[in-house]
């Protein structure tokens, strides 16, 4: 298997862009979430899906962040429009059970 | 909201020595989860622990379930260069509508090892 696979693993971007995150989770998971990873906070839940369907966004820091999962396979965390607080790097993670797998993460910097 | 605690925070340990960390918390947890993160990457799970008291081991590394299940325990023998990064414990509990609220990464220990 090829473990979930984000894309891109680095983006920088301009104040005020949009920014599409993107996340493919490994096939046969139910459950898939966001994360966010800085120095200050550590690894913080954004939101998470159960077989597509939003089901805590609780974590979503802003309206500018939204997600959408609209098949099995694909996932995306979209920032519109982008602030410099939001550089950090964004984890997606998916599961079938308890046990969280994660992808390599995309490296985030907004300036 | 519910929190783990990690310590130590940092270690910094010779090659070859034995390495212990644990993980705390003030509710119960129904499974728990030790992960390591290596620098650039995302976390990996190492173990998963699923009743409390269970001692597992993989290669190097054991971890335990408390009995109390609200703590764990992670150590790391014979220790060697590539242990180098952060280990993170995660608890999830079920019986819960709200299964993300019921998973959560305490903030981590970071281990330098010296040559």
């Amino acid at each position: 298997d090829a473990g979930v696979i984000q894309s891109p693993r680095h983006e920088v971007t301009e104040m005020g862009q949009e920014v599409t995150l993107r996340c493919k989770p490994i096939s046969g998971h139910d459950y898939l979430f966001w994360y966010r990873q800085t120095m200050m906070r550590g690894l913080e839940l954004l939101i998470y899906f159960n077989n597509n369907v939003p089901i805590d966004d609780s974590g979503m820091p802003e309206d500018r962040f939204s997600a959408k999962m609209p098949n099995a396979s694909f996932s995306t965390l979209k920032i519109q429009p982008s602030e410099p607080r939001d550089s950090a790097v964004y984890f997606c993670a998916s599961s079938l059970l308890a046990t969280q797998y994660f992808g390599p993460g995309t490296r985030l910097t907004v300036l | 909201g519910q929190q783990l605690n990690q310590s130590p925070q940092s270690m910094f340990i010779q090659e070859g020595e034995d390495v212990s960390m644990n993980c705390t918390s003030s509710s119960i947890f129904n499974t728990w989860l030790w992960y390591k993160q290596d620098p650039g990457e995302g976390p990996v799970l190492l173990i998963a622990l699923y009743k409390a008291g269970e001692l597992t081991s993989n290669g190097r590394l054991t971890a335990q379930f408390g009995i109390t299940r609200k703590d764990s325990f992670l150590n790391i023998s014979a220790s060697i260069p590539s242990d180098v990064g952060i280990y993170f414990c995660a608890g999830q509990r079920y019986g819960d509508d709200n299964y993300g609220q019921n998973f959560v990464f305490g903030p981590g220990t970071r281990l330098s090892v010296l040559p």
